[in-house]
C-alpha cells in the first residue's frame, strides 16, 4: 500500500547536525513533490520544505533557510532532510508528506508516521 | 509567511453542523485556490480532508465540505460525529513555493 516511513529522529545537541530520511512506497515516487512538515510539543503545524519531482527545486521555509536542505533518491525512493545548526526550536516531530501531482499546490494526501528531533544539551 | 487565522477552539453536539475558519491575506488564501484542510487526531499524522478549497479526497466523507470567499477559507463538518473530535489545521499555498499553516483549531464534539 501507499506509505511513508521517516527515520533518523533523535536527541541532538545545539548547533549540531541531523540527518533524517522518509522511505516511500506504493506510487512512482520520481513523479510527486515531497515535502517535510514539523510539530513542535504541543503546537501546530510548520510547513518546512519542499522538493519537487525530479529535484531540480527546492524551497524552505524562512525558518530553517540557511540550515536545513531537502534532498531526494529517485533510484531508491528515498526523501532526505539534513538539518544544520540545530537550535532548540527545531525540536519537533517531523513528518514527510507526499505532493498530490506536477502543477499542483496541494500535497499531504499522504503522511508518515513522524519522527521525533528534541535538541538539547 | 504568517500563520492564518483559525479559531482555537469550537463545539457542537452529535448530528449538529458546524464551521471553522480560516482567515489569510490577499497573498495567501485570497489569490490561490490551493488551500487544504487537514484533520489530526492525538498522537496521530495529519490527514487531508480536503484539498484545492472544495475537493475531498477518496474516503473522505461528503460530510466534510470546504469554501472560499475573499481571503477566508471555510470548512464545514455536517452531522457529527463523535469521532470528528480532533484538531483542524488549514494550509494555504503563498506563492514563491512555499506554504503556510493556519494554528489549528481543536474540535470538541459534546
Amino acid at each position: 500500500q501507499v506509505q511513508l516511513v521517516e527515520s533518523g529522529g533523535g536527541v541532538v545537541q545545539p548547533g549540531r547536525s541531523l540527518r533524517l530520511s522518509c522511505a516511500a512506497s506504493g506510487f512512482t515516487f520520481s513523479n510527486y513533490a515531497m515535502h517535510w512538515v514539523r510539530q513542535a510539543p504541543g503546537k501546530g503545524l510548520e510547513w518546512v520544505t519542499v522538493i519537487s519531482y525530479d529535484g531540480t527545486n527546492k524551497y524552505n521555509a524562512d525558518s530553517v533557510k540557511g540550515r536545513f536542505t531537502i534532498s531526494r533518491d529517485n533510484s531508491k525512493n528515498t526523501l532526505n532532510l539534513q538539518m544544520n545548526s540545530l537550535r532548540a526550536e527545531d525540536t519537533a516531530v517531523y513528518y514527510c508528506a507526499k505532493g498530490r501531482g506536477v502543477g499542483s499546490g496541494s500535497f499531504g494526501d499522504v503522511w508518515g508516521q513522524g519522527t521525533l528531533v528534541t535538541v538539547s544539551s | 509567511q504568517s500563520a492564518l487565522t483559525q479559531p482555537a477552539s469550537v463545539s457542537g453536539s452529535p448530528g449538529q453542523s458546524i464551521t471553522i475558519s480560516c482567515t489569510g491575506t490577499s497573498s495567501d488564501v485570497d489569490v490561490y485556490t490551493y488551500v487544504s484542510w487537514y484533520q489530526q487526531h492525538p498522537g496521530k499524522a495529519p490527514k487531508l480532508m480536503i484539498y484545492e478549497v472544495t475537493n475531498r479526497p477518496s474516503g473522505v466523507s461528503n460530510r466534510f465540505s470546504g469554501s472560499k470567499s475573499g481571503n477566508t477559507a471555510s470548512l464545514t463538518i455536517s452531522g457529527l460525529q463523535t469521532e470528528d473530535e480532533a484538531d483542524y489545521y488549514c494550509s494555504s499555498y503563498t506563492g514563491s513555493s512555499t506554504w503556510v499553516f493556519g494554528g489549528g483549531t481543536k474540535l470538541t464534539v459534546l
